[in-house]
């Protein structure tokens, strides 16, 4: 059973990085694409981008300004920064796996509220 | 960037009725790469459907997909009052992969 277990800060000033990470368990690391999707309190999903085992990435064209996925292999664990933040990235965000290579998502990190706020 | 719309934004129905989702995409999703989710408040969404109108592991057979191309519809055939949640579809047929703006289903 694949479990992820996330964690990062929950409060952050305007134009800090926000930084998560999140650990992998219970499956293999390689053949799936690992992603980080976030919702704002009240409001819809938004995938922010993907990582394989190799270091491959896509992201959403809306935040790759600002966003780098990164792998660590040797650990099982992926992490998320999203440099330049505002209010508008106050969100829960939650690290998911992808299934057999397409992009839809049966497992979920628990998800961690980050605030920005001066 | 494909832009999927569902409707109704709220369904309000009472338990044992059934339930009819829609979701719409800007543009033909491929090999019908559309997925449905359940989330429940304070919880991580649930994969409920994928490929359309396969279950998930674990999903009630009362869920039920269906559709192609544009148009897309999640059917819940008796209403459980368990099932009151956000439902929210998703396209990953083509990068960025989006979601629906979801729709609430109230049991009364």
């Amino acid at each position: 059973q694949v479990q992820l277990q996330q964690w990062g800060a929950g409060l952050l000033k305007p134009s800090e990085t926000l930084s998560l990470t999140c650990a992998v368990s219970g499956g293999s690391f390689s053949g799936s694409y690992w992603a980080w999707i976030r919702q704002p309190p009240g409001k819809g999903l938004e995938w922010i981008g993907e990582i394989n085992h190799t270091g491959s990435t896509n992201y959403n064209p809306s935040l790759k300004s600002r966003v780098t996925i990164s792998i660590d292999t040797s650990n099982n664990q992926f992490s998320l920064n999203l440099r330049s933040v505002t209010a508008a990235d106050t969100a829960v965000y939650y690290c998911v796996r992808d299934t057999l290579g397409s992009a839809y998502f049966f497992y979920w990190g628990q998800g961690t509220l980050v605030t920005v706020s001066s | 960037e494909i832009v999927l719309t569902q409707s109704p934004g709220t369904l309000s129905l009472s338990p044992g009725e059934r339930a009819t989702l829609s979701c719409r995409a800007s543009q033909s999703i491929t090999s019908s790469y559309l997925a449905w989710y359940q989330q429940k408040p304070g919880q991580a969404p649930r994969l409920l459907i994928y490929g359309a109108s396969s279950r998930a592991t674990g999903i009630p057979d009362r869920f039920s997909g269906s559709g192609s191309g544009t148009d897309f519809t999640l059917t819940i055939s008796r209403l459980e009052p368990e099932d009151l949640a956000v439902y929210y579809c998703q396209q990953y047929g083509s990068a960025p992969f989006t979601f629906g703006p979801g729709t609430r289903v109230d049991i009364k």
